[in-house]
């Protein structure tokens, strides 16, 4: 099984600033199978990125990913106030779905 | 607009059953695969469980397999998950989602809101 970890656990910027989220595999994957989610208290997670790099339907183009092989990056260009929230990876491999464990995104 | 409900979610004693249903609407459900994925109170997201748009090809995460159960009805447009010798740790929110299956990626589109299951005595 493939585990993913995400850093860093907790990242504290203001609204206007550049934020990068890390996503590393315990093995490659492949960049088709890597997506990410954004979760708000109270609410399921939303789909942002699938494929590594392709945003979703109505996701901001303030979001962005990239990555291949192990290590894959979301990155947020403008905090907006509404961006604050726990951002998950996702990837897919031998049939199984595995996700990292989070990166809370808090304004500082 | 894509809706997904789930619905049977409760309290339920150590070793007891519950099964979970999820009602989809606007799209075609069964040109979908469909996945269960849960949330224990306070921690990341987990995947469960997936079924194929037939439901011929399954799949579970190694921590429930041989209790949990994934089937679909596709005339009734709904998915199913039957939860047996159930554990204080299957204590969560259990999502189902629109599982984006296919040869060039894989991924969840639309989520539901989730429904509660409590292992307590």
């Amino acid at each position: 099984e493939i585990v993913l970890t995400q850093s860093p656990g907790t990242l504290s910027l203001s609204p206007g600033e550049r934020a990068t989220l890390s996503c590393r595999a315990s093995q490659s994957v492949s960049s088709s199978y890597l997506a990410w989610y954004q979760q708000k208290p109270g609410q399921a997670p939303r789909l942002l990125i699938y494929a590594a790099s392709s945003r979703a339907t109505g996701i901001p183009d303030r979001f962005s990913g990239s990555g291949s092989g192990t290590d894959f990056t979301l990155t947020i260009s403008r905090l907006e106030p509404e961006d604050f929230a726990v951002y998950y990876c996702q990837q897919f491999g031998s049939s199984l779905y595995t996700f990292g464990q989070g990166t809370k995104l808090e304004i500082k | 607009q894509v809706q997904l409900v789930e619905s049977g979610g409760g309290l339920v004693k150590p070793g007891g059953s519950l099964r979970l249903s999820c009602t989809a609407s606007g799209f075609t459900f069964s040109d979908y695969y469909m996945s269960w994925i849960r949330q224990a109170p306070g921690k990341g997201l987990e995947w469960v469980s997936y079924s194929s748009s037939g439901g011929g090809t399954i799949s579970y995460a190694d921590s429930v397999k041989g209790r949990f159960t994934i089937s679909r009805d596709n005339a009734k447009n709904s998915l199913y998950l039957q939860m047996n010798s159930l554990r204080a740790e299957d204590t969560a929110v259990y999502y189902c989602a629109r599982d984006r299956y296919s040869t060039s990626y894989h991924y969840f589109d639309y989520w539901g809101q989730g429904t509660l299951v409590t292992v307590s005595s």
